[in-house]
């Protein structure tokens, strides 16, 4: 079945730019939506955003200004970026895939392990 | 920022009966998209547990069923057991501003 697995710095200055990256395993990244989620300590989940294969990207409004999301697909990876982040931005990052036929109905089935972004100088 | 509402925890006994609603709005789940509900026991991962509004995929015990009916969705669990003990989050689609997907406050489940 898919495997998500995330990967990155899991302490990052205030100001500085978030990198993570996640790669899927035993299955093509080709077709599918894929999507950041994160999850403060404590708290509910938010979803940040997600790309499809092909490039396209739809971002969460209140981070919109701040997140970027790529795709490799020689690599079967998808890549976040969120700039300027400040201690709010502390979370456990989830990548996950997201299938549906049209956004209305698209639900996340598989989830990476997720790991700890701890915002901090 | 979520647009979708949940009551902060339920408790029940072991077998009994309890039930999670999920408040939305016109934007949302009373525009006519899916309601799906996830799992998480506390330190795991997210689970999806209910998608398309009442459809469980498989491994998921019938002991869980939900519904959607206007602007709001409900989890139901019955034959409550330990293990059900969790976070539960319903997650839908908003049309407002550029679309985007939105989780539930989240439910906190208690089996006394």
């Amino acid at each position: 079945q898919v495997q998500l697995q995330e990967s990155g710095p899991g302490l990052v200055k205030p100001s500085e730019t978030l990198s993570l990256t996640c790669t899927v395993s035993a299955d093509s990244i080709s077709g599918y939506f894929w999507s950041w989620i994160r999850q403060s300590p404590g708290k509910g989940l938010e979803w940040i955003g997600y790309i499809y294969y092909s490039g396209s990207t739809n971002y969460n409004p209140s981070l919109k200004s701040r997140v970027t999301i790529s795709v490799d697909t020689s690599k079967n990876q998808f890549s976040l970026k969120v700039k300027s982040v400040t201690p709010a931005d502390t979370a456990v990052y989830y990548c996950a895939r997201a299938i549906g036929a049209a956004a209305n109905y698209r639900y996340f089935d598989y989830w990476g392990q997720g790991t700890l972004v701890t915002v901090s100088s | 920022q979520s647009v979708l509402t949940q009551p902060p925890s339920v408790s029940g006994a072991p077998g009994q009966r309890v039930t999670i609603s999920c408040t939305g709005g016109n934007s949302n789940i009373g525009a006519g998209y899916d309601v799906h509900w996830y799992q998480q026991i506390p330190g795991a991962v997210p689970r999806f547990l209910i998608y398309g509004n009442t459809n469980r995929p498989s491994g998921v015990p019938d002991r869980f069923s939900a519904s959607k009916s206007a602007t709001s969705a409900s989890l139901a669990i019955s034959g409550l057991q330990a293990e059900d003990e969790a976070d539960y989050y319903c997650q839908s689609y908003d049309n407002s501003l550029s679309g985007f997907f939105v989780f539930g406050t989240g439910t906190t489940v208690t089996v006394l």
